[in-house]
């Protein structure tokens, strides 16, 4: 079964960083678009950044453009999401998902003082 | 930004009863519109992909149709697992945006 699992949150304070990874299984993930989807305690969902196939296009939401960064490695069948300057408001659960399939259980990032 | 506006915001239905679910775009975007379902404490689970495409496993009481830049979710009998928060999503161009939801709750 096609599967995806986060890992890397924890709490940490504003202007802090965070290195957040996901694994994927029983899929061929170098063909596929891959994103990174958040959803802040009670609110609805939010794109934060989606990488291509082979790594060489990126985008991002305004909000995290300049702060964020999203990788891949495909030899490893791995995203990442690596999050610097992090603000109180960047808390929320980071969701790792695949183009037109399967999303990750999620990775809860609380940024407090 | 492409803009999506989904309606409504809440519903009560009771079971066996057709559900339909709008969302709008702020400009044409050529079919590039998911589904997703998601209860409370989980993941969004993927529904309907590129307006019509049900995913694996999904039910066939699930349907979806549109174009341009309006789209509609329909349940055709609402089971008691269906009770959850629906949401659209663009892909048609970066960033993809989300609509704000709509749950759907007993009656």
């Amino acid at each position: 079964e096609e599967h995806l699992v986060e890992s890397g949150g924890e709490l940490v304070q504003p202007g802090g960083s965070l290195r957040l990874s996901c694994a994927a299984s029983a899929f061929t993930f170098s063909s596929y678009w891959m994103n990174w989807v958040r959803q802040a305690p009670g609110k609805g969902l939010e794109w934060v950044a989606n990488i291509n196939p082979d790594g060489s296009g990126k985008y991002y939401v305004d909000s995290v453009k300049g702060r964020f960064t999203i990788s891949r490695d495909n030899a490893k069948n791995s995203l990442y999401l690596q999050m610097n300057s992090l603000r109180v408001e960047d808390t929320a659960v980071y969701y790792c998902a695949r183009d037109r399939g399967p999303w990750g259980q999620g990775t809860l990032v609380t940024v407090s003082p | 930004d492409i803009q999506m506006t989904q309606s409504p915001s809440s519903l009560s239905a009771s079971v066996g009863d057709r559900v339909t679910i709008t969302c709008r775009a702020s400009q044409s975007i050529s079919g590039s519109l998911n589904w997703y379902q998601q209860k409370p404490g989980k993941a969004p689970k993927p529904m309907l992909y590129d307006t019509s495409n049900l995913q694996s496993g999904v039910p066939s009481r699930f349907s979806g149709s549109g174009s341009g830049t309006d789209y509609t979710l329909t349940i055709s009998s609402l089971q008691p697992e269906d009770f959850a928060t629906y949401y659209c999503q663009q892909t048609y161009r970066a960033p993809d945006t989300f609509g704000q939801g709509t749950k759907v709750e007993i009656k």
